[in-house]
This record gives structure tokens, C-alpha cells and sequence, in this order.
């Protein structure tokens, strides 16, 4: 049981570089999101998708854009990484969006941006 | 503006102890709480709570909603050293910051 795959774990980005956090879930469920974890801070919502084909903005997006692929995939792009941006990156999915239904959570990638 | 917010942000205690964690909320769109525990890697499912007074055990852990004053607790008793996490409480997608529980032997 897979449940939800994150890609890489690891990443170490230049100030100014591009990337883009690979996220699949084999749960058929309907929503996805993305979460940024800081120390001290929890986890605080960058996008989510409630659904294929639709992308909605959370707590902190700047600084990001996603894809909502198709109902397995939900990516998220860095266009110019910046240290702000250093963090560990979850991603989540869960029958329905909103949480009356349990989110299963990634392993996460830990992104360091020099 | 939505917030969640967790008490005591950290906690440590010894094995045996009962411990009572915290978490308000004010969401335009409450649904339901739920708690989450996080070790390592990715937080994992406690409860989710829906209705006020009714209270959600597991085995040791326990938690109850009051969606009057908006607030849940989260009980675990008889501590023990693989309970030390944090704890994360979440309503309509916003985290709290989480309590960072430590159980020393």
C-alpha cells in the first residue's frame, strides 16, 4: 500500500533555481493538498485541490503554482527558489476537501534553498 | 482572519503522567477537528471530532470537542516514552503549531 508518494525526499536548491515537488496518491481519493512545515509553525497550507481540474489557493501560496495532473497527481513548482523558501513539503490527500474526512500525509521532502 | 491555536506549544513530563493538550479554534468553515500525531516524518490520524460532549477514545488518548466555546483537549494518561511526538490539531484545512510533547523515562 503506497498510500501517498512524495518525490525527491531530499532536495538542495540555488537561490534563483527552479523545481518541482512530484506528488501521487493511490487512493482514489478526490482532494489534495500541499502543507509547508517551519519549526514552531505546524503546517501551513500553500494549494490545495479539492477536486481534478480545480487548484485553490491556501494559507501561503506566493511563491508557488501547482498542477493538479489528474486525480493521482498534484505537483508543486518553485519558479525562482528563495531561502525563505527552505522548509519540509507535505503533501496530503483525502476523500473530500476540508477536513471532515482524514488527510493521509507524504513522507515529505526536505528543501534547502543556499 | 481564520486561526488555530495549541497549548502549551511544549510539554515535557515523565512516564506515568497525565497530560491535557489544547487546541481553539475560530474557522469560517468548521466541519470538524481533527488530531494528528507527528513523530519522525508524516503526522498520522488520532481523531477526528464532529460533535460537542462526545468523547473519542483511544486506548490511552482520549479527546472531546466543545464547538460552544471552540475549543477540543486532547487527554493521554499513563504516559509513556513512544507517546513523545508533536500533536497537531486541525480544523478546515489550518493547523495549529502543534505541542511538542516530551516523556522522559
Amino acid at each position: 500500500n503506497a498510500g501517498v508518494t512524495q518525490t525527491p525526499k531530499f532536495q538542495v536548491l540555488k537561490t534563483g533555481q527552479s523545481m518541482t515537488l512530484q506528488c501521487a496518491q493511490d487512493m482514489n481519493h478526490n482532494s489534495m493538498y500541499w502543507y509547508r512545515q517551519d519549526p514552531g509553525m505546524g503546517l501551513r497550507l500553500i494549494y490545495y485541490s479539492a477536486s481534478e481540474g480545480t487548484t485553490d489557493k491556501g494559507e501561503v501560496p506566493n511563491g508557488y503554482n501547482v498542477s493538479r495532473l489528474n486525480k493521482r497527481e498534484f505537483s508543486l513548482r518553485l519558479e525562482s527558489a528563495a531561502p525563505s523558501q527552505t522548509s519540509v513539503y507535505f503533501c496530503a490527500s483525502s476523500v473530500r476537501v476540508r477536513t471532515d474526512t482524514e488527510a493521509f500525509f507524504g513522507q515529505g521532502t526536505r528543501l534547502t534553498v543556499v | 482572519e481564520d486561526k488555530v491555536v495549541q497549548s502549551p506549544l511544549s510539554l515535557v513530563v515523565h512516564e506515568g503522567d497525565t497530560v491535557t493538550l489544547n487546541c481553539s479554534y475560530e474557522v469560517t468553515n468548521f466541519r470538524s477537528l481533527l488530531w494528528y500525531k507527528q513523530e519522525k516524518k508524516a503526522p498520522t490520524f488520532l481523531f477526528m471530532l464532529t460533535s460537542s460532549g462526545i468523547e473519542k477514545k483511544s486506548g490511552r488518548l482520549s479527546s472531546i470537542l466543545d464547538k460552544k466555546e471552540l475549543f477540543s483537549i486532547l487527554n493521554i494518561t499513563a504516559t509513556q516514552t513512544g507517546d513523545s511526538a508533536i500533536y497537531l490539531c486541525v480544523a478546515d484545512m489550518r493547523f495549529g503549531a502543534g505541542t511538542r510533547l516530551t516523556v522522559k523515562p
